[in-house]
């Protein structure tokens, strides 16, 4: 079955970007028609979605985050990416990647997810 | 502030059942589907109810779901100690055009 696991550095200095990856296997990228997710969890609080990518490159983002969110697909190696560009201690979370499963409309939901890496942003 | 609103927690006894709601918006619930998700204790979220009431393979059939209009609730019955997680609510929103989670609700089983 599909699996996930997210990849990166644990520690990002304030005002830099931080970039994380998240590798599929079990499963191609390209196929189903689904939309892969960021999705992020601060200390002790709950789930904040930050965007998804389609395989094809269409995006959709939270708008909370103001426009320091880009995530990035690459096909050829079933993996997609997560870039936070000017990063504060308030960005310091446990960051998932999620598979966003969607049918239509209103079949979508998050399946699977990764089991989460924590990014702390601190000089 | 969540877009979505649950309970910050509920408890109840082994054996017995609990209900979480989750309220939201004809933007959100009231036009899309409601899922849930469970997360342990140290875990990452695992997709628990989907389209509002349906069950993924393996998980109890002591989970269900169920909506109307613009609020949803997850019923939990014959409670169980390795039932105690945290549990959240989520859907997409047609106005943000993205997807919203509510706070998340601890349920402690006493």
């Amino acid at each position: 079955q599909v699996q996930l696991q997210e990849s990166g550095p644990g520690l990002v200095k304030p005002s830099q970007t931080l970039s994380l990856t998240c590798t599929v296997s079990g499963g191609s990228i390209s196929s189903g028609g689904h939309y892969w997710s960021w999705i992020r969890q601060h200390p002790g609080k709950g789930l904040e979605w930050l965007g998804h990518i389609s395989y094809s490159g269409s995006t959709h983002y939270n708008p909370s985050l103001k426009g320091r969110v880009t995530i990035l697909v690459d096909t050829s190696k079933n993996q997609f990416t997560l870039k936070l560009s000017s990063v504060t201690a308030a960005d310091t979370a446990v960051y998932y990647c999620a598979r966003d499963l969607y049918y239509d409309p209103l079949r979508r939901w998050f399946d699977p997810w990764g089991q989460g890496t924590l990014v702390t942003v601190s000089s | 502030q969540s877009v979505l609103t649950q309970p910050p927690s509920v408890s109840e006894a082994p054996r017995q059942r609990v209900t979480i709601s989750c309220s939201g918006s004809s933007s959100n619930i009231g036009n899309n589907a409601v899922n849930w998700y469970q997360q342990l204790p140290g875990k990452a979220p695992k997709l628990l109810i989907y389209y509002d009431d349906l069950l993924p393979s393996g998980v109890s059939d002591r989970f269900s779901g169920s909506k109307s209009g613009t609020s949803a609730s997850l019923a939990i019955s014959g409670l169980q100690s390795e039932d105690e997680a945290d549990f959240y609510c989520a859907a997409w929103d047609d106005s943000l055009n993205g997807w919203v989670f509510g706070g998340g609700t601890k349920l402690t089983v006493l």
